[in-house]
């Protein structure tokens, strides 16, 4: 069975400060994909990145950059010089590979609610 | 990108009566929309797989009778709610898949629903 864990429940930030969300995963699939997604108070959740298990290139998109590591199954997420409208409840999830009907379901971490404080 | 909307937003029904949620992919087909239901500060939980022209799948401790799922075309999933109960006060959240080629899968996130049973 798959399983996602964001040990960190809650995190306060001032902001400018750096912050990194952690992500561990478990899966017996050797093909995943790992995504994270940002949900700010209006539910509706934001797509920021998606990795698959071949790429374990780190990757950096503006103020986001992401630290992928297999061999510790680790998924963590950080935001450099963070902003108030950073401020939201962070999602890491994983998607299974297997064929079927249930193609594309997600599991999804317990989320990290991120406050960045001005 | 993909569109995916949900209607209503958010709605408040009396404890017993039925509500209906659609969920509907604007710009594309979706063979497969996935129901998520979002406790208050909680994750996304899985509810039911939904597979046009098919019965859904639902999720271990989903009940079937109580949650309807409708999948009568490529652009429309619709979940009842039978019944409503004060518990079952939720956010809920549709997802559309789409089949871009291969074993690569674009799945795209509806603003979700708030359900509220007084």
């Amino acid at each position: 069975a798959q399983k996602v864990t964001q040990a960190q429940t809650e995190i306060s930030v001032v902001e400018k400060e750096d912050v990194t969300l952690d992500c561990v995963y478990e899966t017996r699939d050797t093909t995943y994909y790992l995504f994270w997604y940002k949900q700010p108070p209006s539910g509706e959740l934001v797509f920021l990145i998606r990795r698959n298990s071949f790429d374990e290139q780190n990757e950096i998109s503006g103020r986001y950059s992401w630290n992928f590591q297999k061999s510790t199954s680790s998924f963590n997420f950080t935001i450099t010089a963070s902003q108030v409208v950073d401020s939201a409840v962070y999602f890491c999830a994983l998607r299974e590979s297997a064929g079927g009907t249930s193609y594309g379901k997600l599991t999804f971490g317990q989320g990290t609610i991120l406050t960045v404080h001005p | 990108g993909a569109v995916v909307s949900q209607h209503p937003s958010w709605v408040i029904c009396k404890s017993g009566t039925s509500v209906k949620i659609e969920c509907r992919s604007l710009d594309f087909q979706a063979t497969t929309m996935f129901w998520y239901r979002q406790f208050p500060k909680q994750s996304l939980m899985l509810m039911a797989t939904s597979n046009e022209g098919s019965k859904a799948t639902y999720e271990q401790g989903v009940e079937k009778d109580k949650f309807l799922i409708n999948h009568a075309s490529l652009t429309l999933s619709t979940l009842t709610v039978t019944s409503a109960h004060p518990e079952d006060s939720s956010f809920y959240i549709c997802s559309a898949r789409i089949k871009t080629g291969g074993f690569n899968v674009e799945q795209y996130f509806g603003p979700g629903t708030r359900l509220t049973v007084t």
